[in-house]
C-alpha cells in the first residue's frame, strides 16, 4: 500500500462547481498534513495546512479524519485559475525527521 | 517574498556525463531538502539536511548521486554518471524546521539523452 494515495483524476468541472478531493495515508503516526498546488511544469506551492479541527481559507476547506486516515479538500465556486494538480502531503514527523511524503496528485481542470 | 534559488533551470546532458545542481535556501532556513519528481508522479525525497548534516539519504542512489551542504547554507546535488532514467525535475525546498511547510525552488528540469 502506498503511503499517500490520491485519485489522479482528471476532474473536469464547469466554472462555479464545487469539487472535492480525498486522500488516504497509511502511517497512523503521521503528524502534519498539507495540500499543495502544482501548476504544469512549475514547482509545488503550499495551498494550506490541514488541522484536526478542519480549516477554511476562502473557497477552500480542508479536513482531516485521523480515525479513518484520510484528508479532504473542498473547493467551492471553482474558477478557471483553480486548474492545477493538487498534491496531498503527509509528514511522518515525530522525531528529528521532517520529510514530507507526497501523493501523486489529483488533476483538476475547470472549464468555462 | 523570500525565494529558494535553484540553478540551472534546464539541463540537457548525455548519459554517462556528470551533472550538478545548485540550491540556495531561504535565509535562516536550517532544513533543506532535495526531491526528484518524475513526470506524472509526486515529488520523492532524495536527501534531507539539517544545517550541514545529512538527516535522511535513505532514498538517494549513492552509487551515482551525492549531495553536500558544506557550510549549512547552499547545497549541491551531483549525478555521475547520469542515466536516461534520471530525467526528471529536481526540486530543492527549505523550511524553518522539520514540522513546517516547505518553500520549493523553481526546480531544475534534467533531460538525459
Amino acid at each position: 500500500r502506498k503511503e499517500v494515495e490520491q485519485d489522479p483524476g482528471p476532474f473536469n468541472v464547469p466554472e462555479g462547481a464545487t469539487v472535492a478531493f480525498n486522500c488516504t495515508y497509511s502511517n497512523s503516526a503521521s503528524q502534519s498534513f498539507f495540500w499543495y498546488r502544482q501548476d504544469c511544469r512549475k514547482e509545488p506551492k503550499l495551498l494550506m495546512s490541514v488541522y484536526s479541527s478542519g480549516n477554511e481559507d476562502g473557497r477552500f476547506t480542508a479536513q482531516l479524519n485521523r480515525a479513518s486516515q484520510y484528508i479532504s479538500l473542498l473547493i467551492r465556486d471553482s474558477k478557471l485559475s483553480d486548474s492545477a494538480t493538487y498534491l496531498c502531503v503527509v509528514s511522518p514527523y515525530g522525531g528529528s525527521q521532517g520529510n514530507l511524503i507526497f501523493g501523486k496528485g489529483t488533476k483538476l481542470s475547470v472549464k468555462p | 517574498e523570500a525565494e529558494v534559488a535553484q540553478s540551472p533551470r534546464y539541463k540537457i546532458t548525455e548519459k554517462s556525463q556528470a551533472v550538478a545542481f545548485w540550491c540556495d535556501p531561504i535565509s535562516g532556513h536550517a532544513t533543506l531538502y532535495w526531491y526528484r519528481q518524475i513526470l506524472g508522479q509526486g515529488p520523492e525525497l532524495l536527501v534531507q539536511f539539517q544545517d550541514e548534516s545529512v538527516v535522511d539519504d535513505s532514498q538517494l542512489p549513492k552509487d551515482r548521486f551525492s549531495a553536500e551542504r558544506l557550510k549549512g547554507v547552499d547545497s549541491t546535488l551531483k549525478i555521475q554518471p547520469a542515466e536516461l532514467g534520471d530525467s526528471a525535475m529536481y526540486l530543492c525546498a527549505s523550511s524553518l524546521g522539520p514540522s513546517e511547510g516547505y518553500t520549493f525552488g523553481s526546480g531544475t528540469r534534467l533531460t538525459v539523452v
